[in-house]
């Protein structure tokens, strides 16, 4: 089952802080986050694991409520570089990279 | 060439034509994906291959045809497709098998169009 990505867009001024949620009904072993712009392929952000292992990138953070089987993404201090579209991908179980995508979060920050 | 790397980038084809996307990456990873991202539509996994043997087939429909002949290509065959099979190809790679824990890569995608 996909997991459900919320809000479905935010539009931030540069600066700005914003959320990305991604819940799960079901329970995860891993979440990942990828950014895609328009027109290009989607790019890797973090990974987050059962147990709080992390690895990924420096100047994005997130967590992962294994209780609440859900990860948020927070876009801190934000660039206009940060716009596109965020994706979550979760999986049930550490087998075969088969994950779940969102519907994804469109985010667009101005000037 | 560096990273993932997909063609055609575009294809236009009738319900009646047979066509191939070819993905090759230059990573040295050995797992390689087929992903399906239509308009409004979360990305769909369609294959996964882990050491050249395909180890998830995601209910795709028998139209569309995988051939992994090695760690670093990744066929997709298509024949008597619908016009809403219209869609972004996307092919993804990774490293230590097919693993949940490992990154995936994305290729740019081919824009398929079924007439």
């Amino acid at each position: 089952q996909q997991p459900v990505q919320s809000p479905q867009a935010v539009i931030l001024r540069e600066g700005e802080d914003a959320v990305i949620n991604c819940s799960s009904s079901k329970a995860l072993y891993s979440v990942h986050w990828y950014r895609q712009k328009h027109g290009e392929a989607p790019v890797f952000l973090m990974i987050l694991l059962k147990g709080g292992e992390q690895k990924g990138h420096e100047k994005i953070s997130a967590s992962f409520n294994e209780k609440k089987q859900q990860s948020s993404l927070y876009l801190t201090a934000s660039q206009l570089s940060y716009s596109g579209t965020y994706f979550c991908g979760t999986s049930k179980s550490d087998s075969w990279g088969k994950l779940q995508f969102g519907a994804g979060t469109q985010v667009v920050v101005t000037p | 060439e560096t990273g993932v790397t997909q063609t055609p980038r575009h294809l236009v084809m009738g319900m009646t034509n047979k066509k191939s996307l070819k993905c090759e990456q230059h990573l040295g990873h050995n797992a390689m994906y087929w992903y399906k991202q239509s308009a409004k539509k979360p990305l769909e996994l369609m294959f996964v291959y882990s050491l050249e043997e395909r180890v998830e087939n995601n209910s795709v429909p028998s139209r569309f045809s995988p051939e992994c002949p090695n760690s670093s290509h990744l066929f997709l065959h298509l024949h008597t497709l619908q016009p809403e099979d219209s869609a972004l190809y996307l092919c993804a790679s990774s490293q230590g098998g097919a693993s949940s824990y490992n990154e995936q890569f994305f290729g740019p995608g081919t824009r398929l169009t079924v007439l």
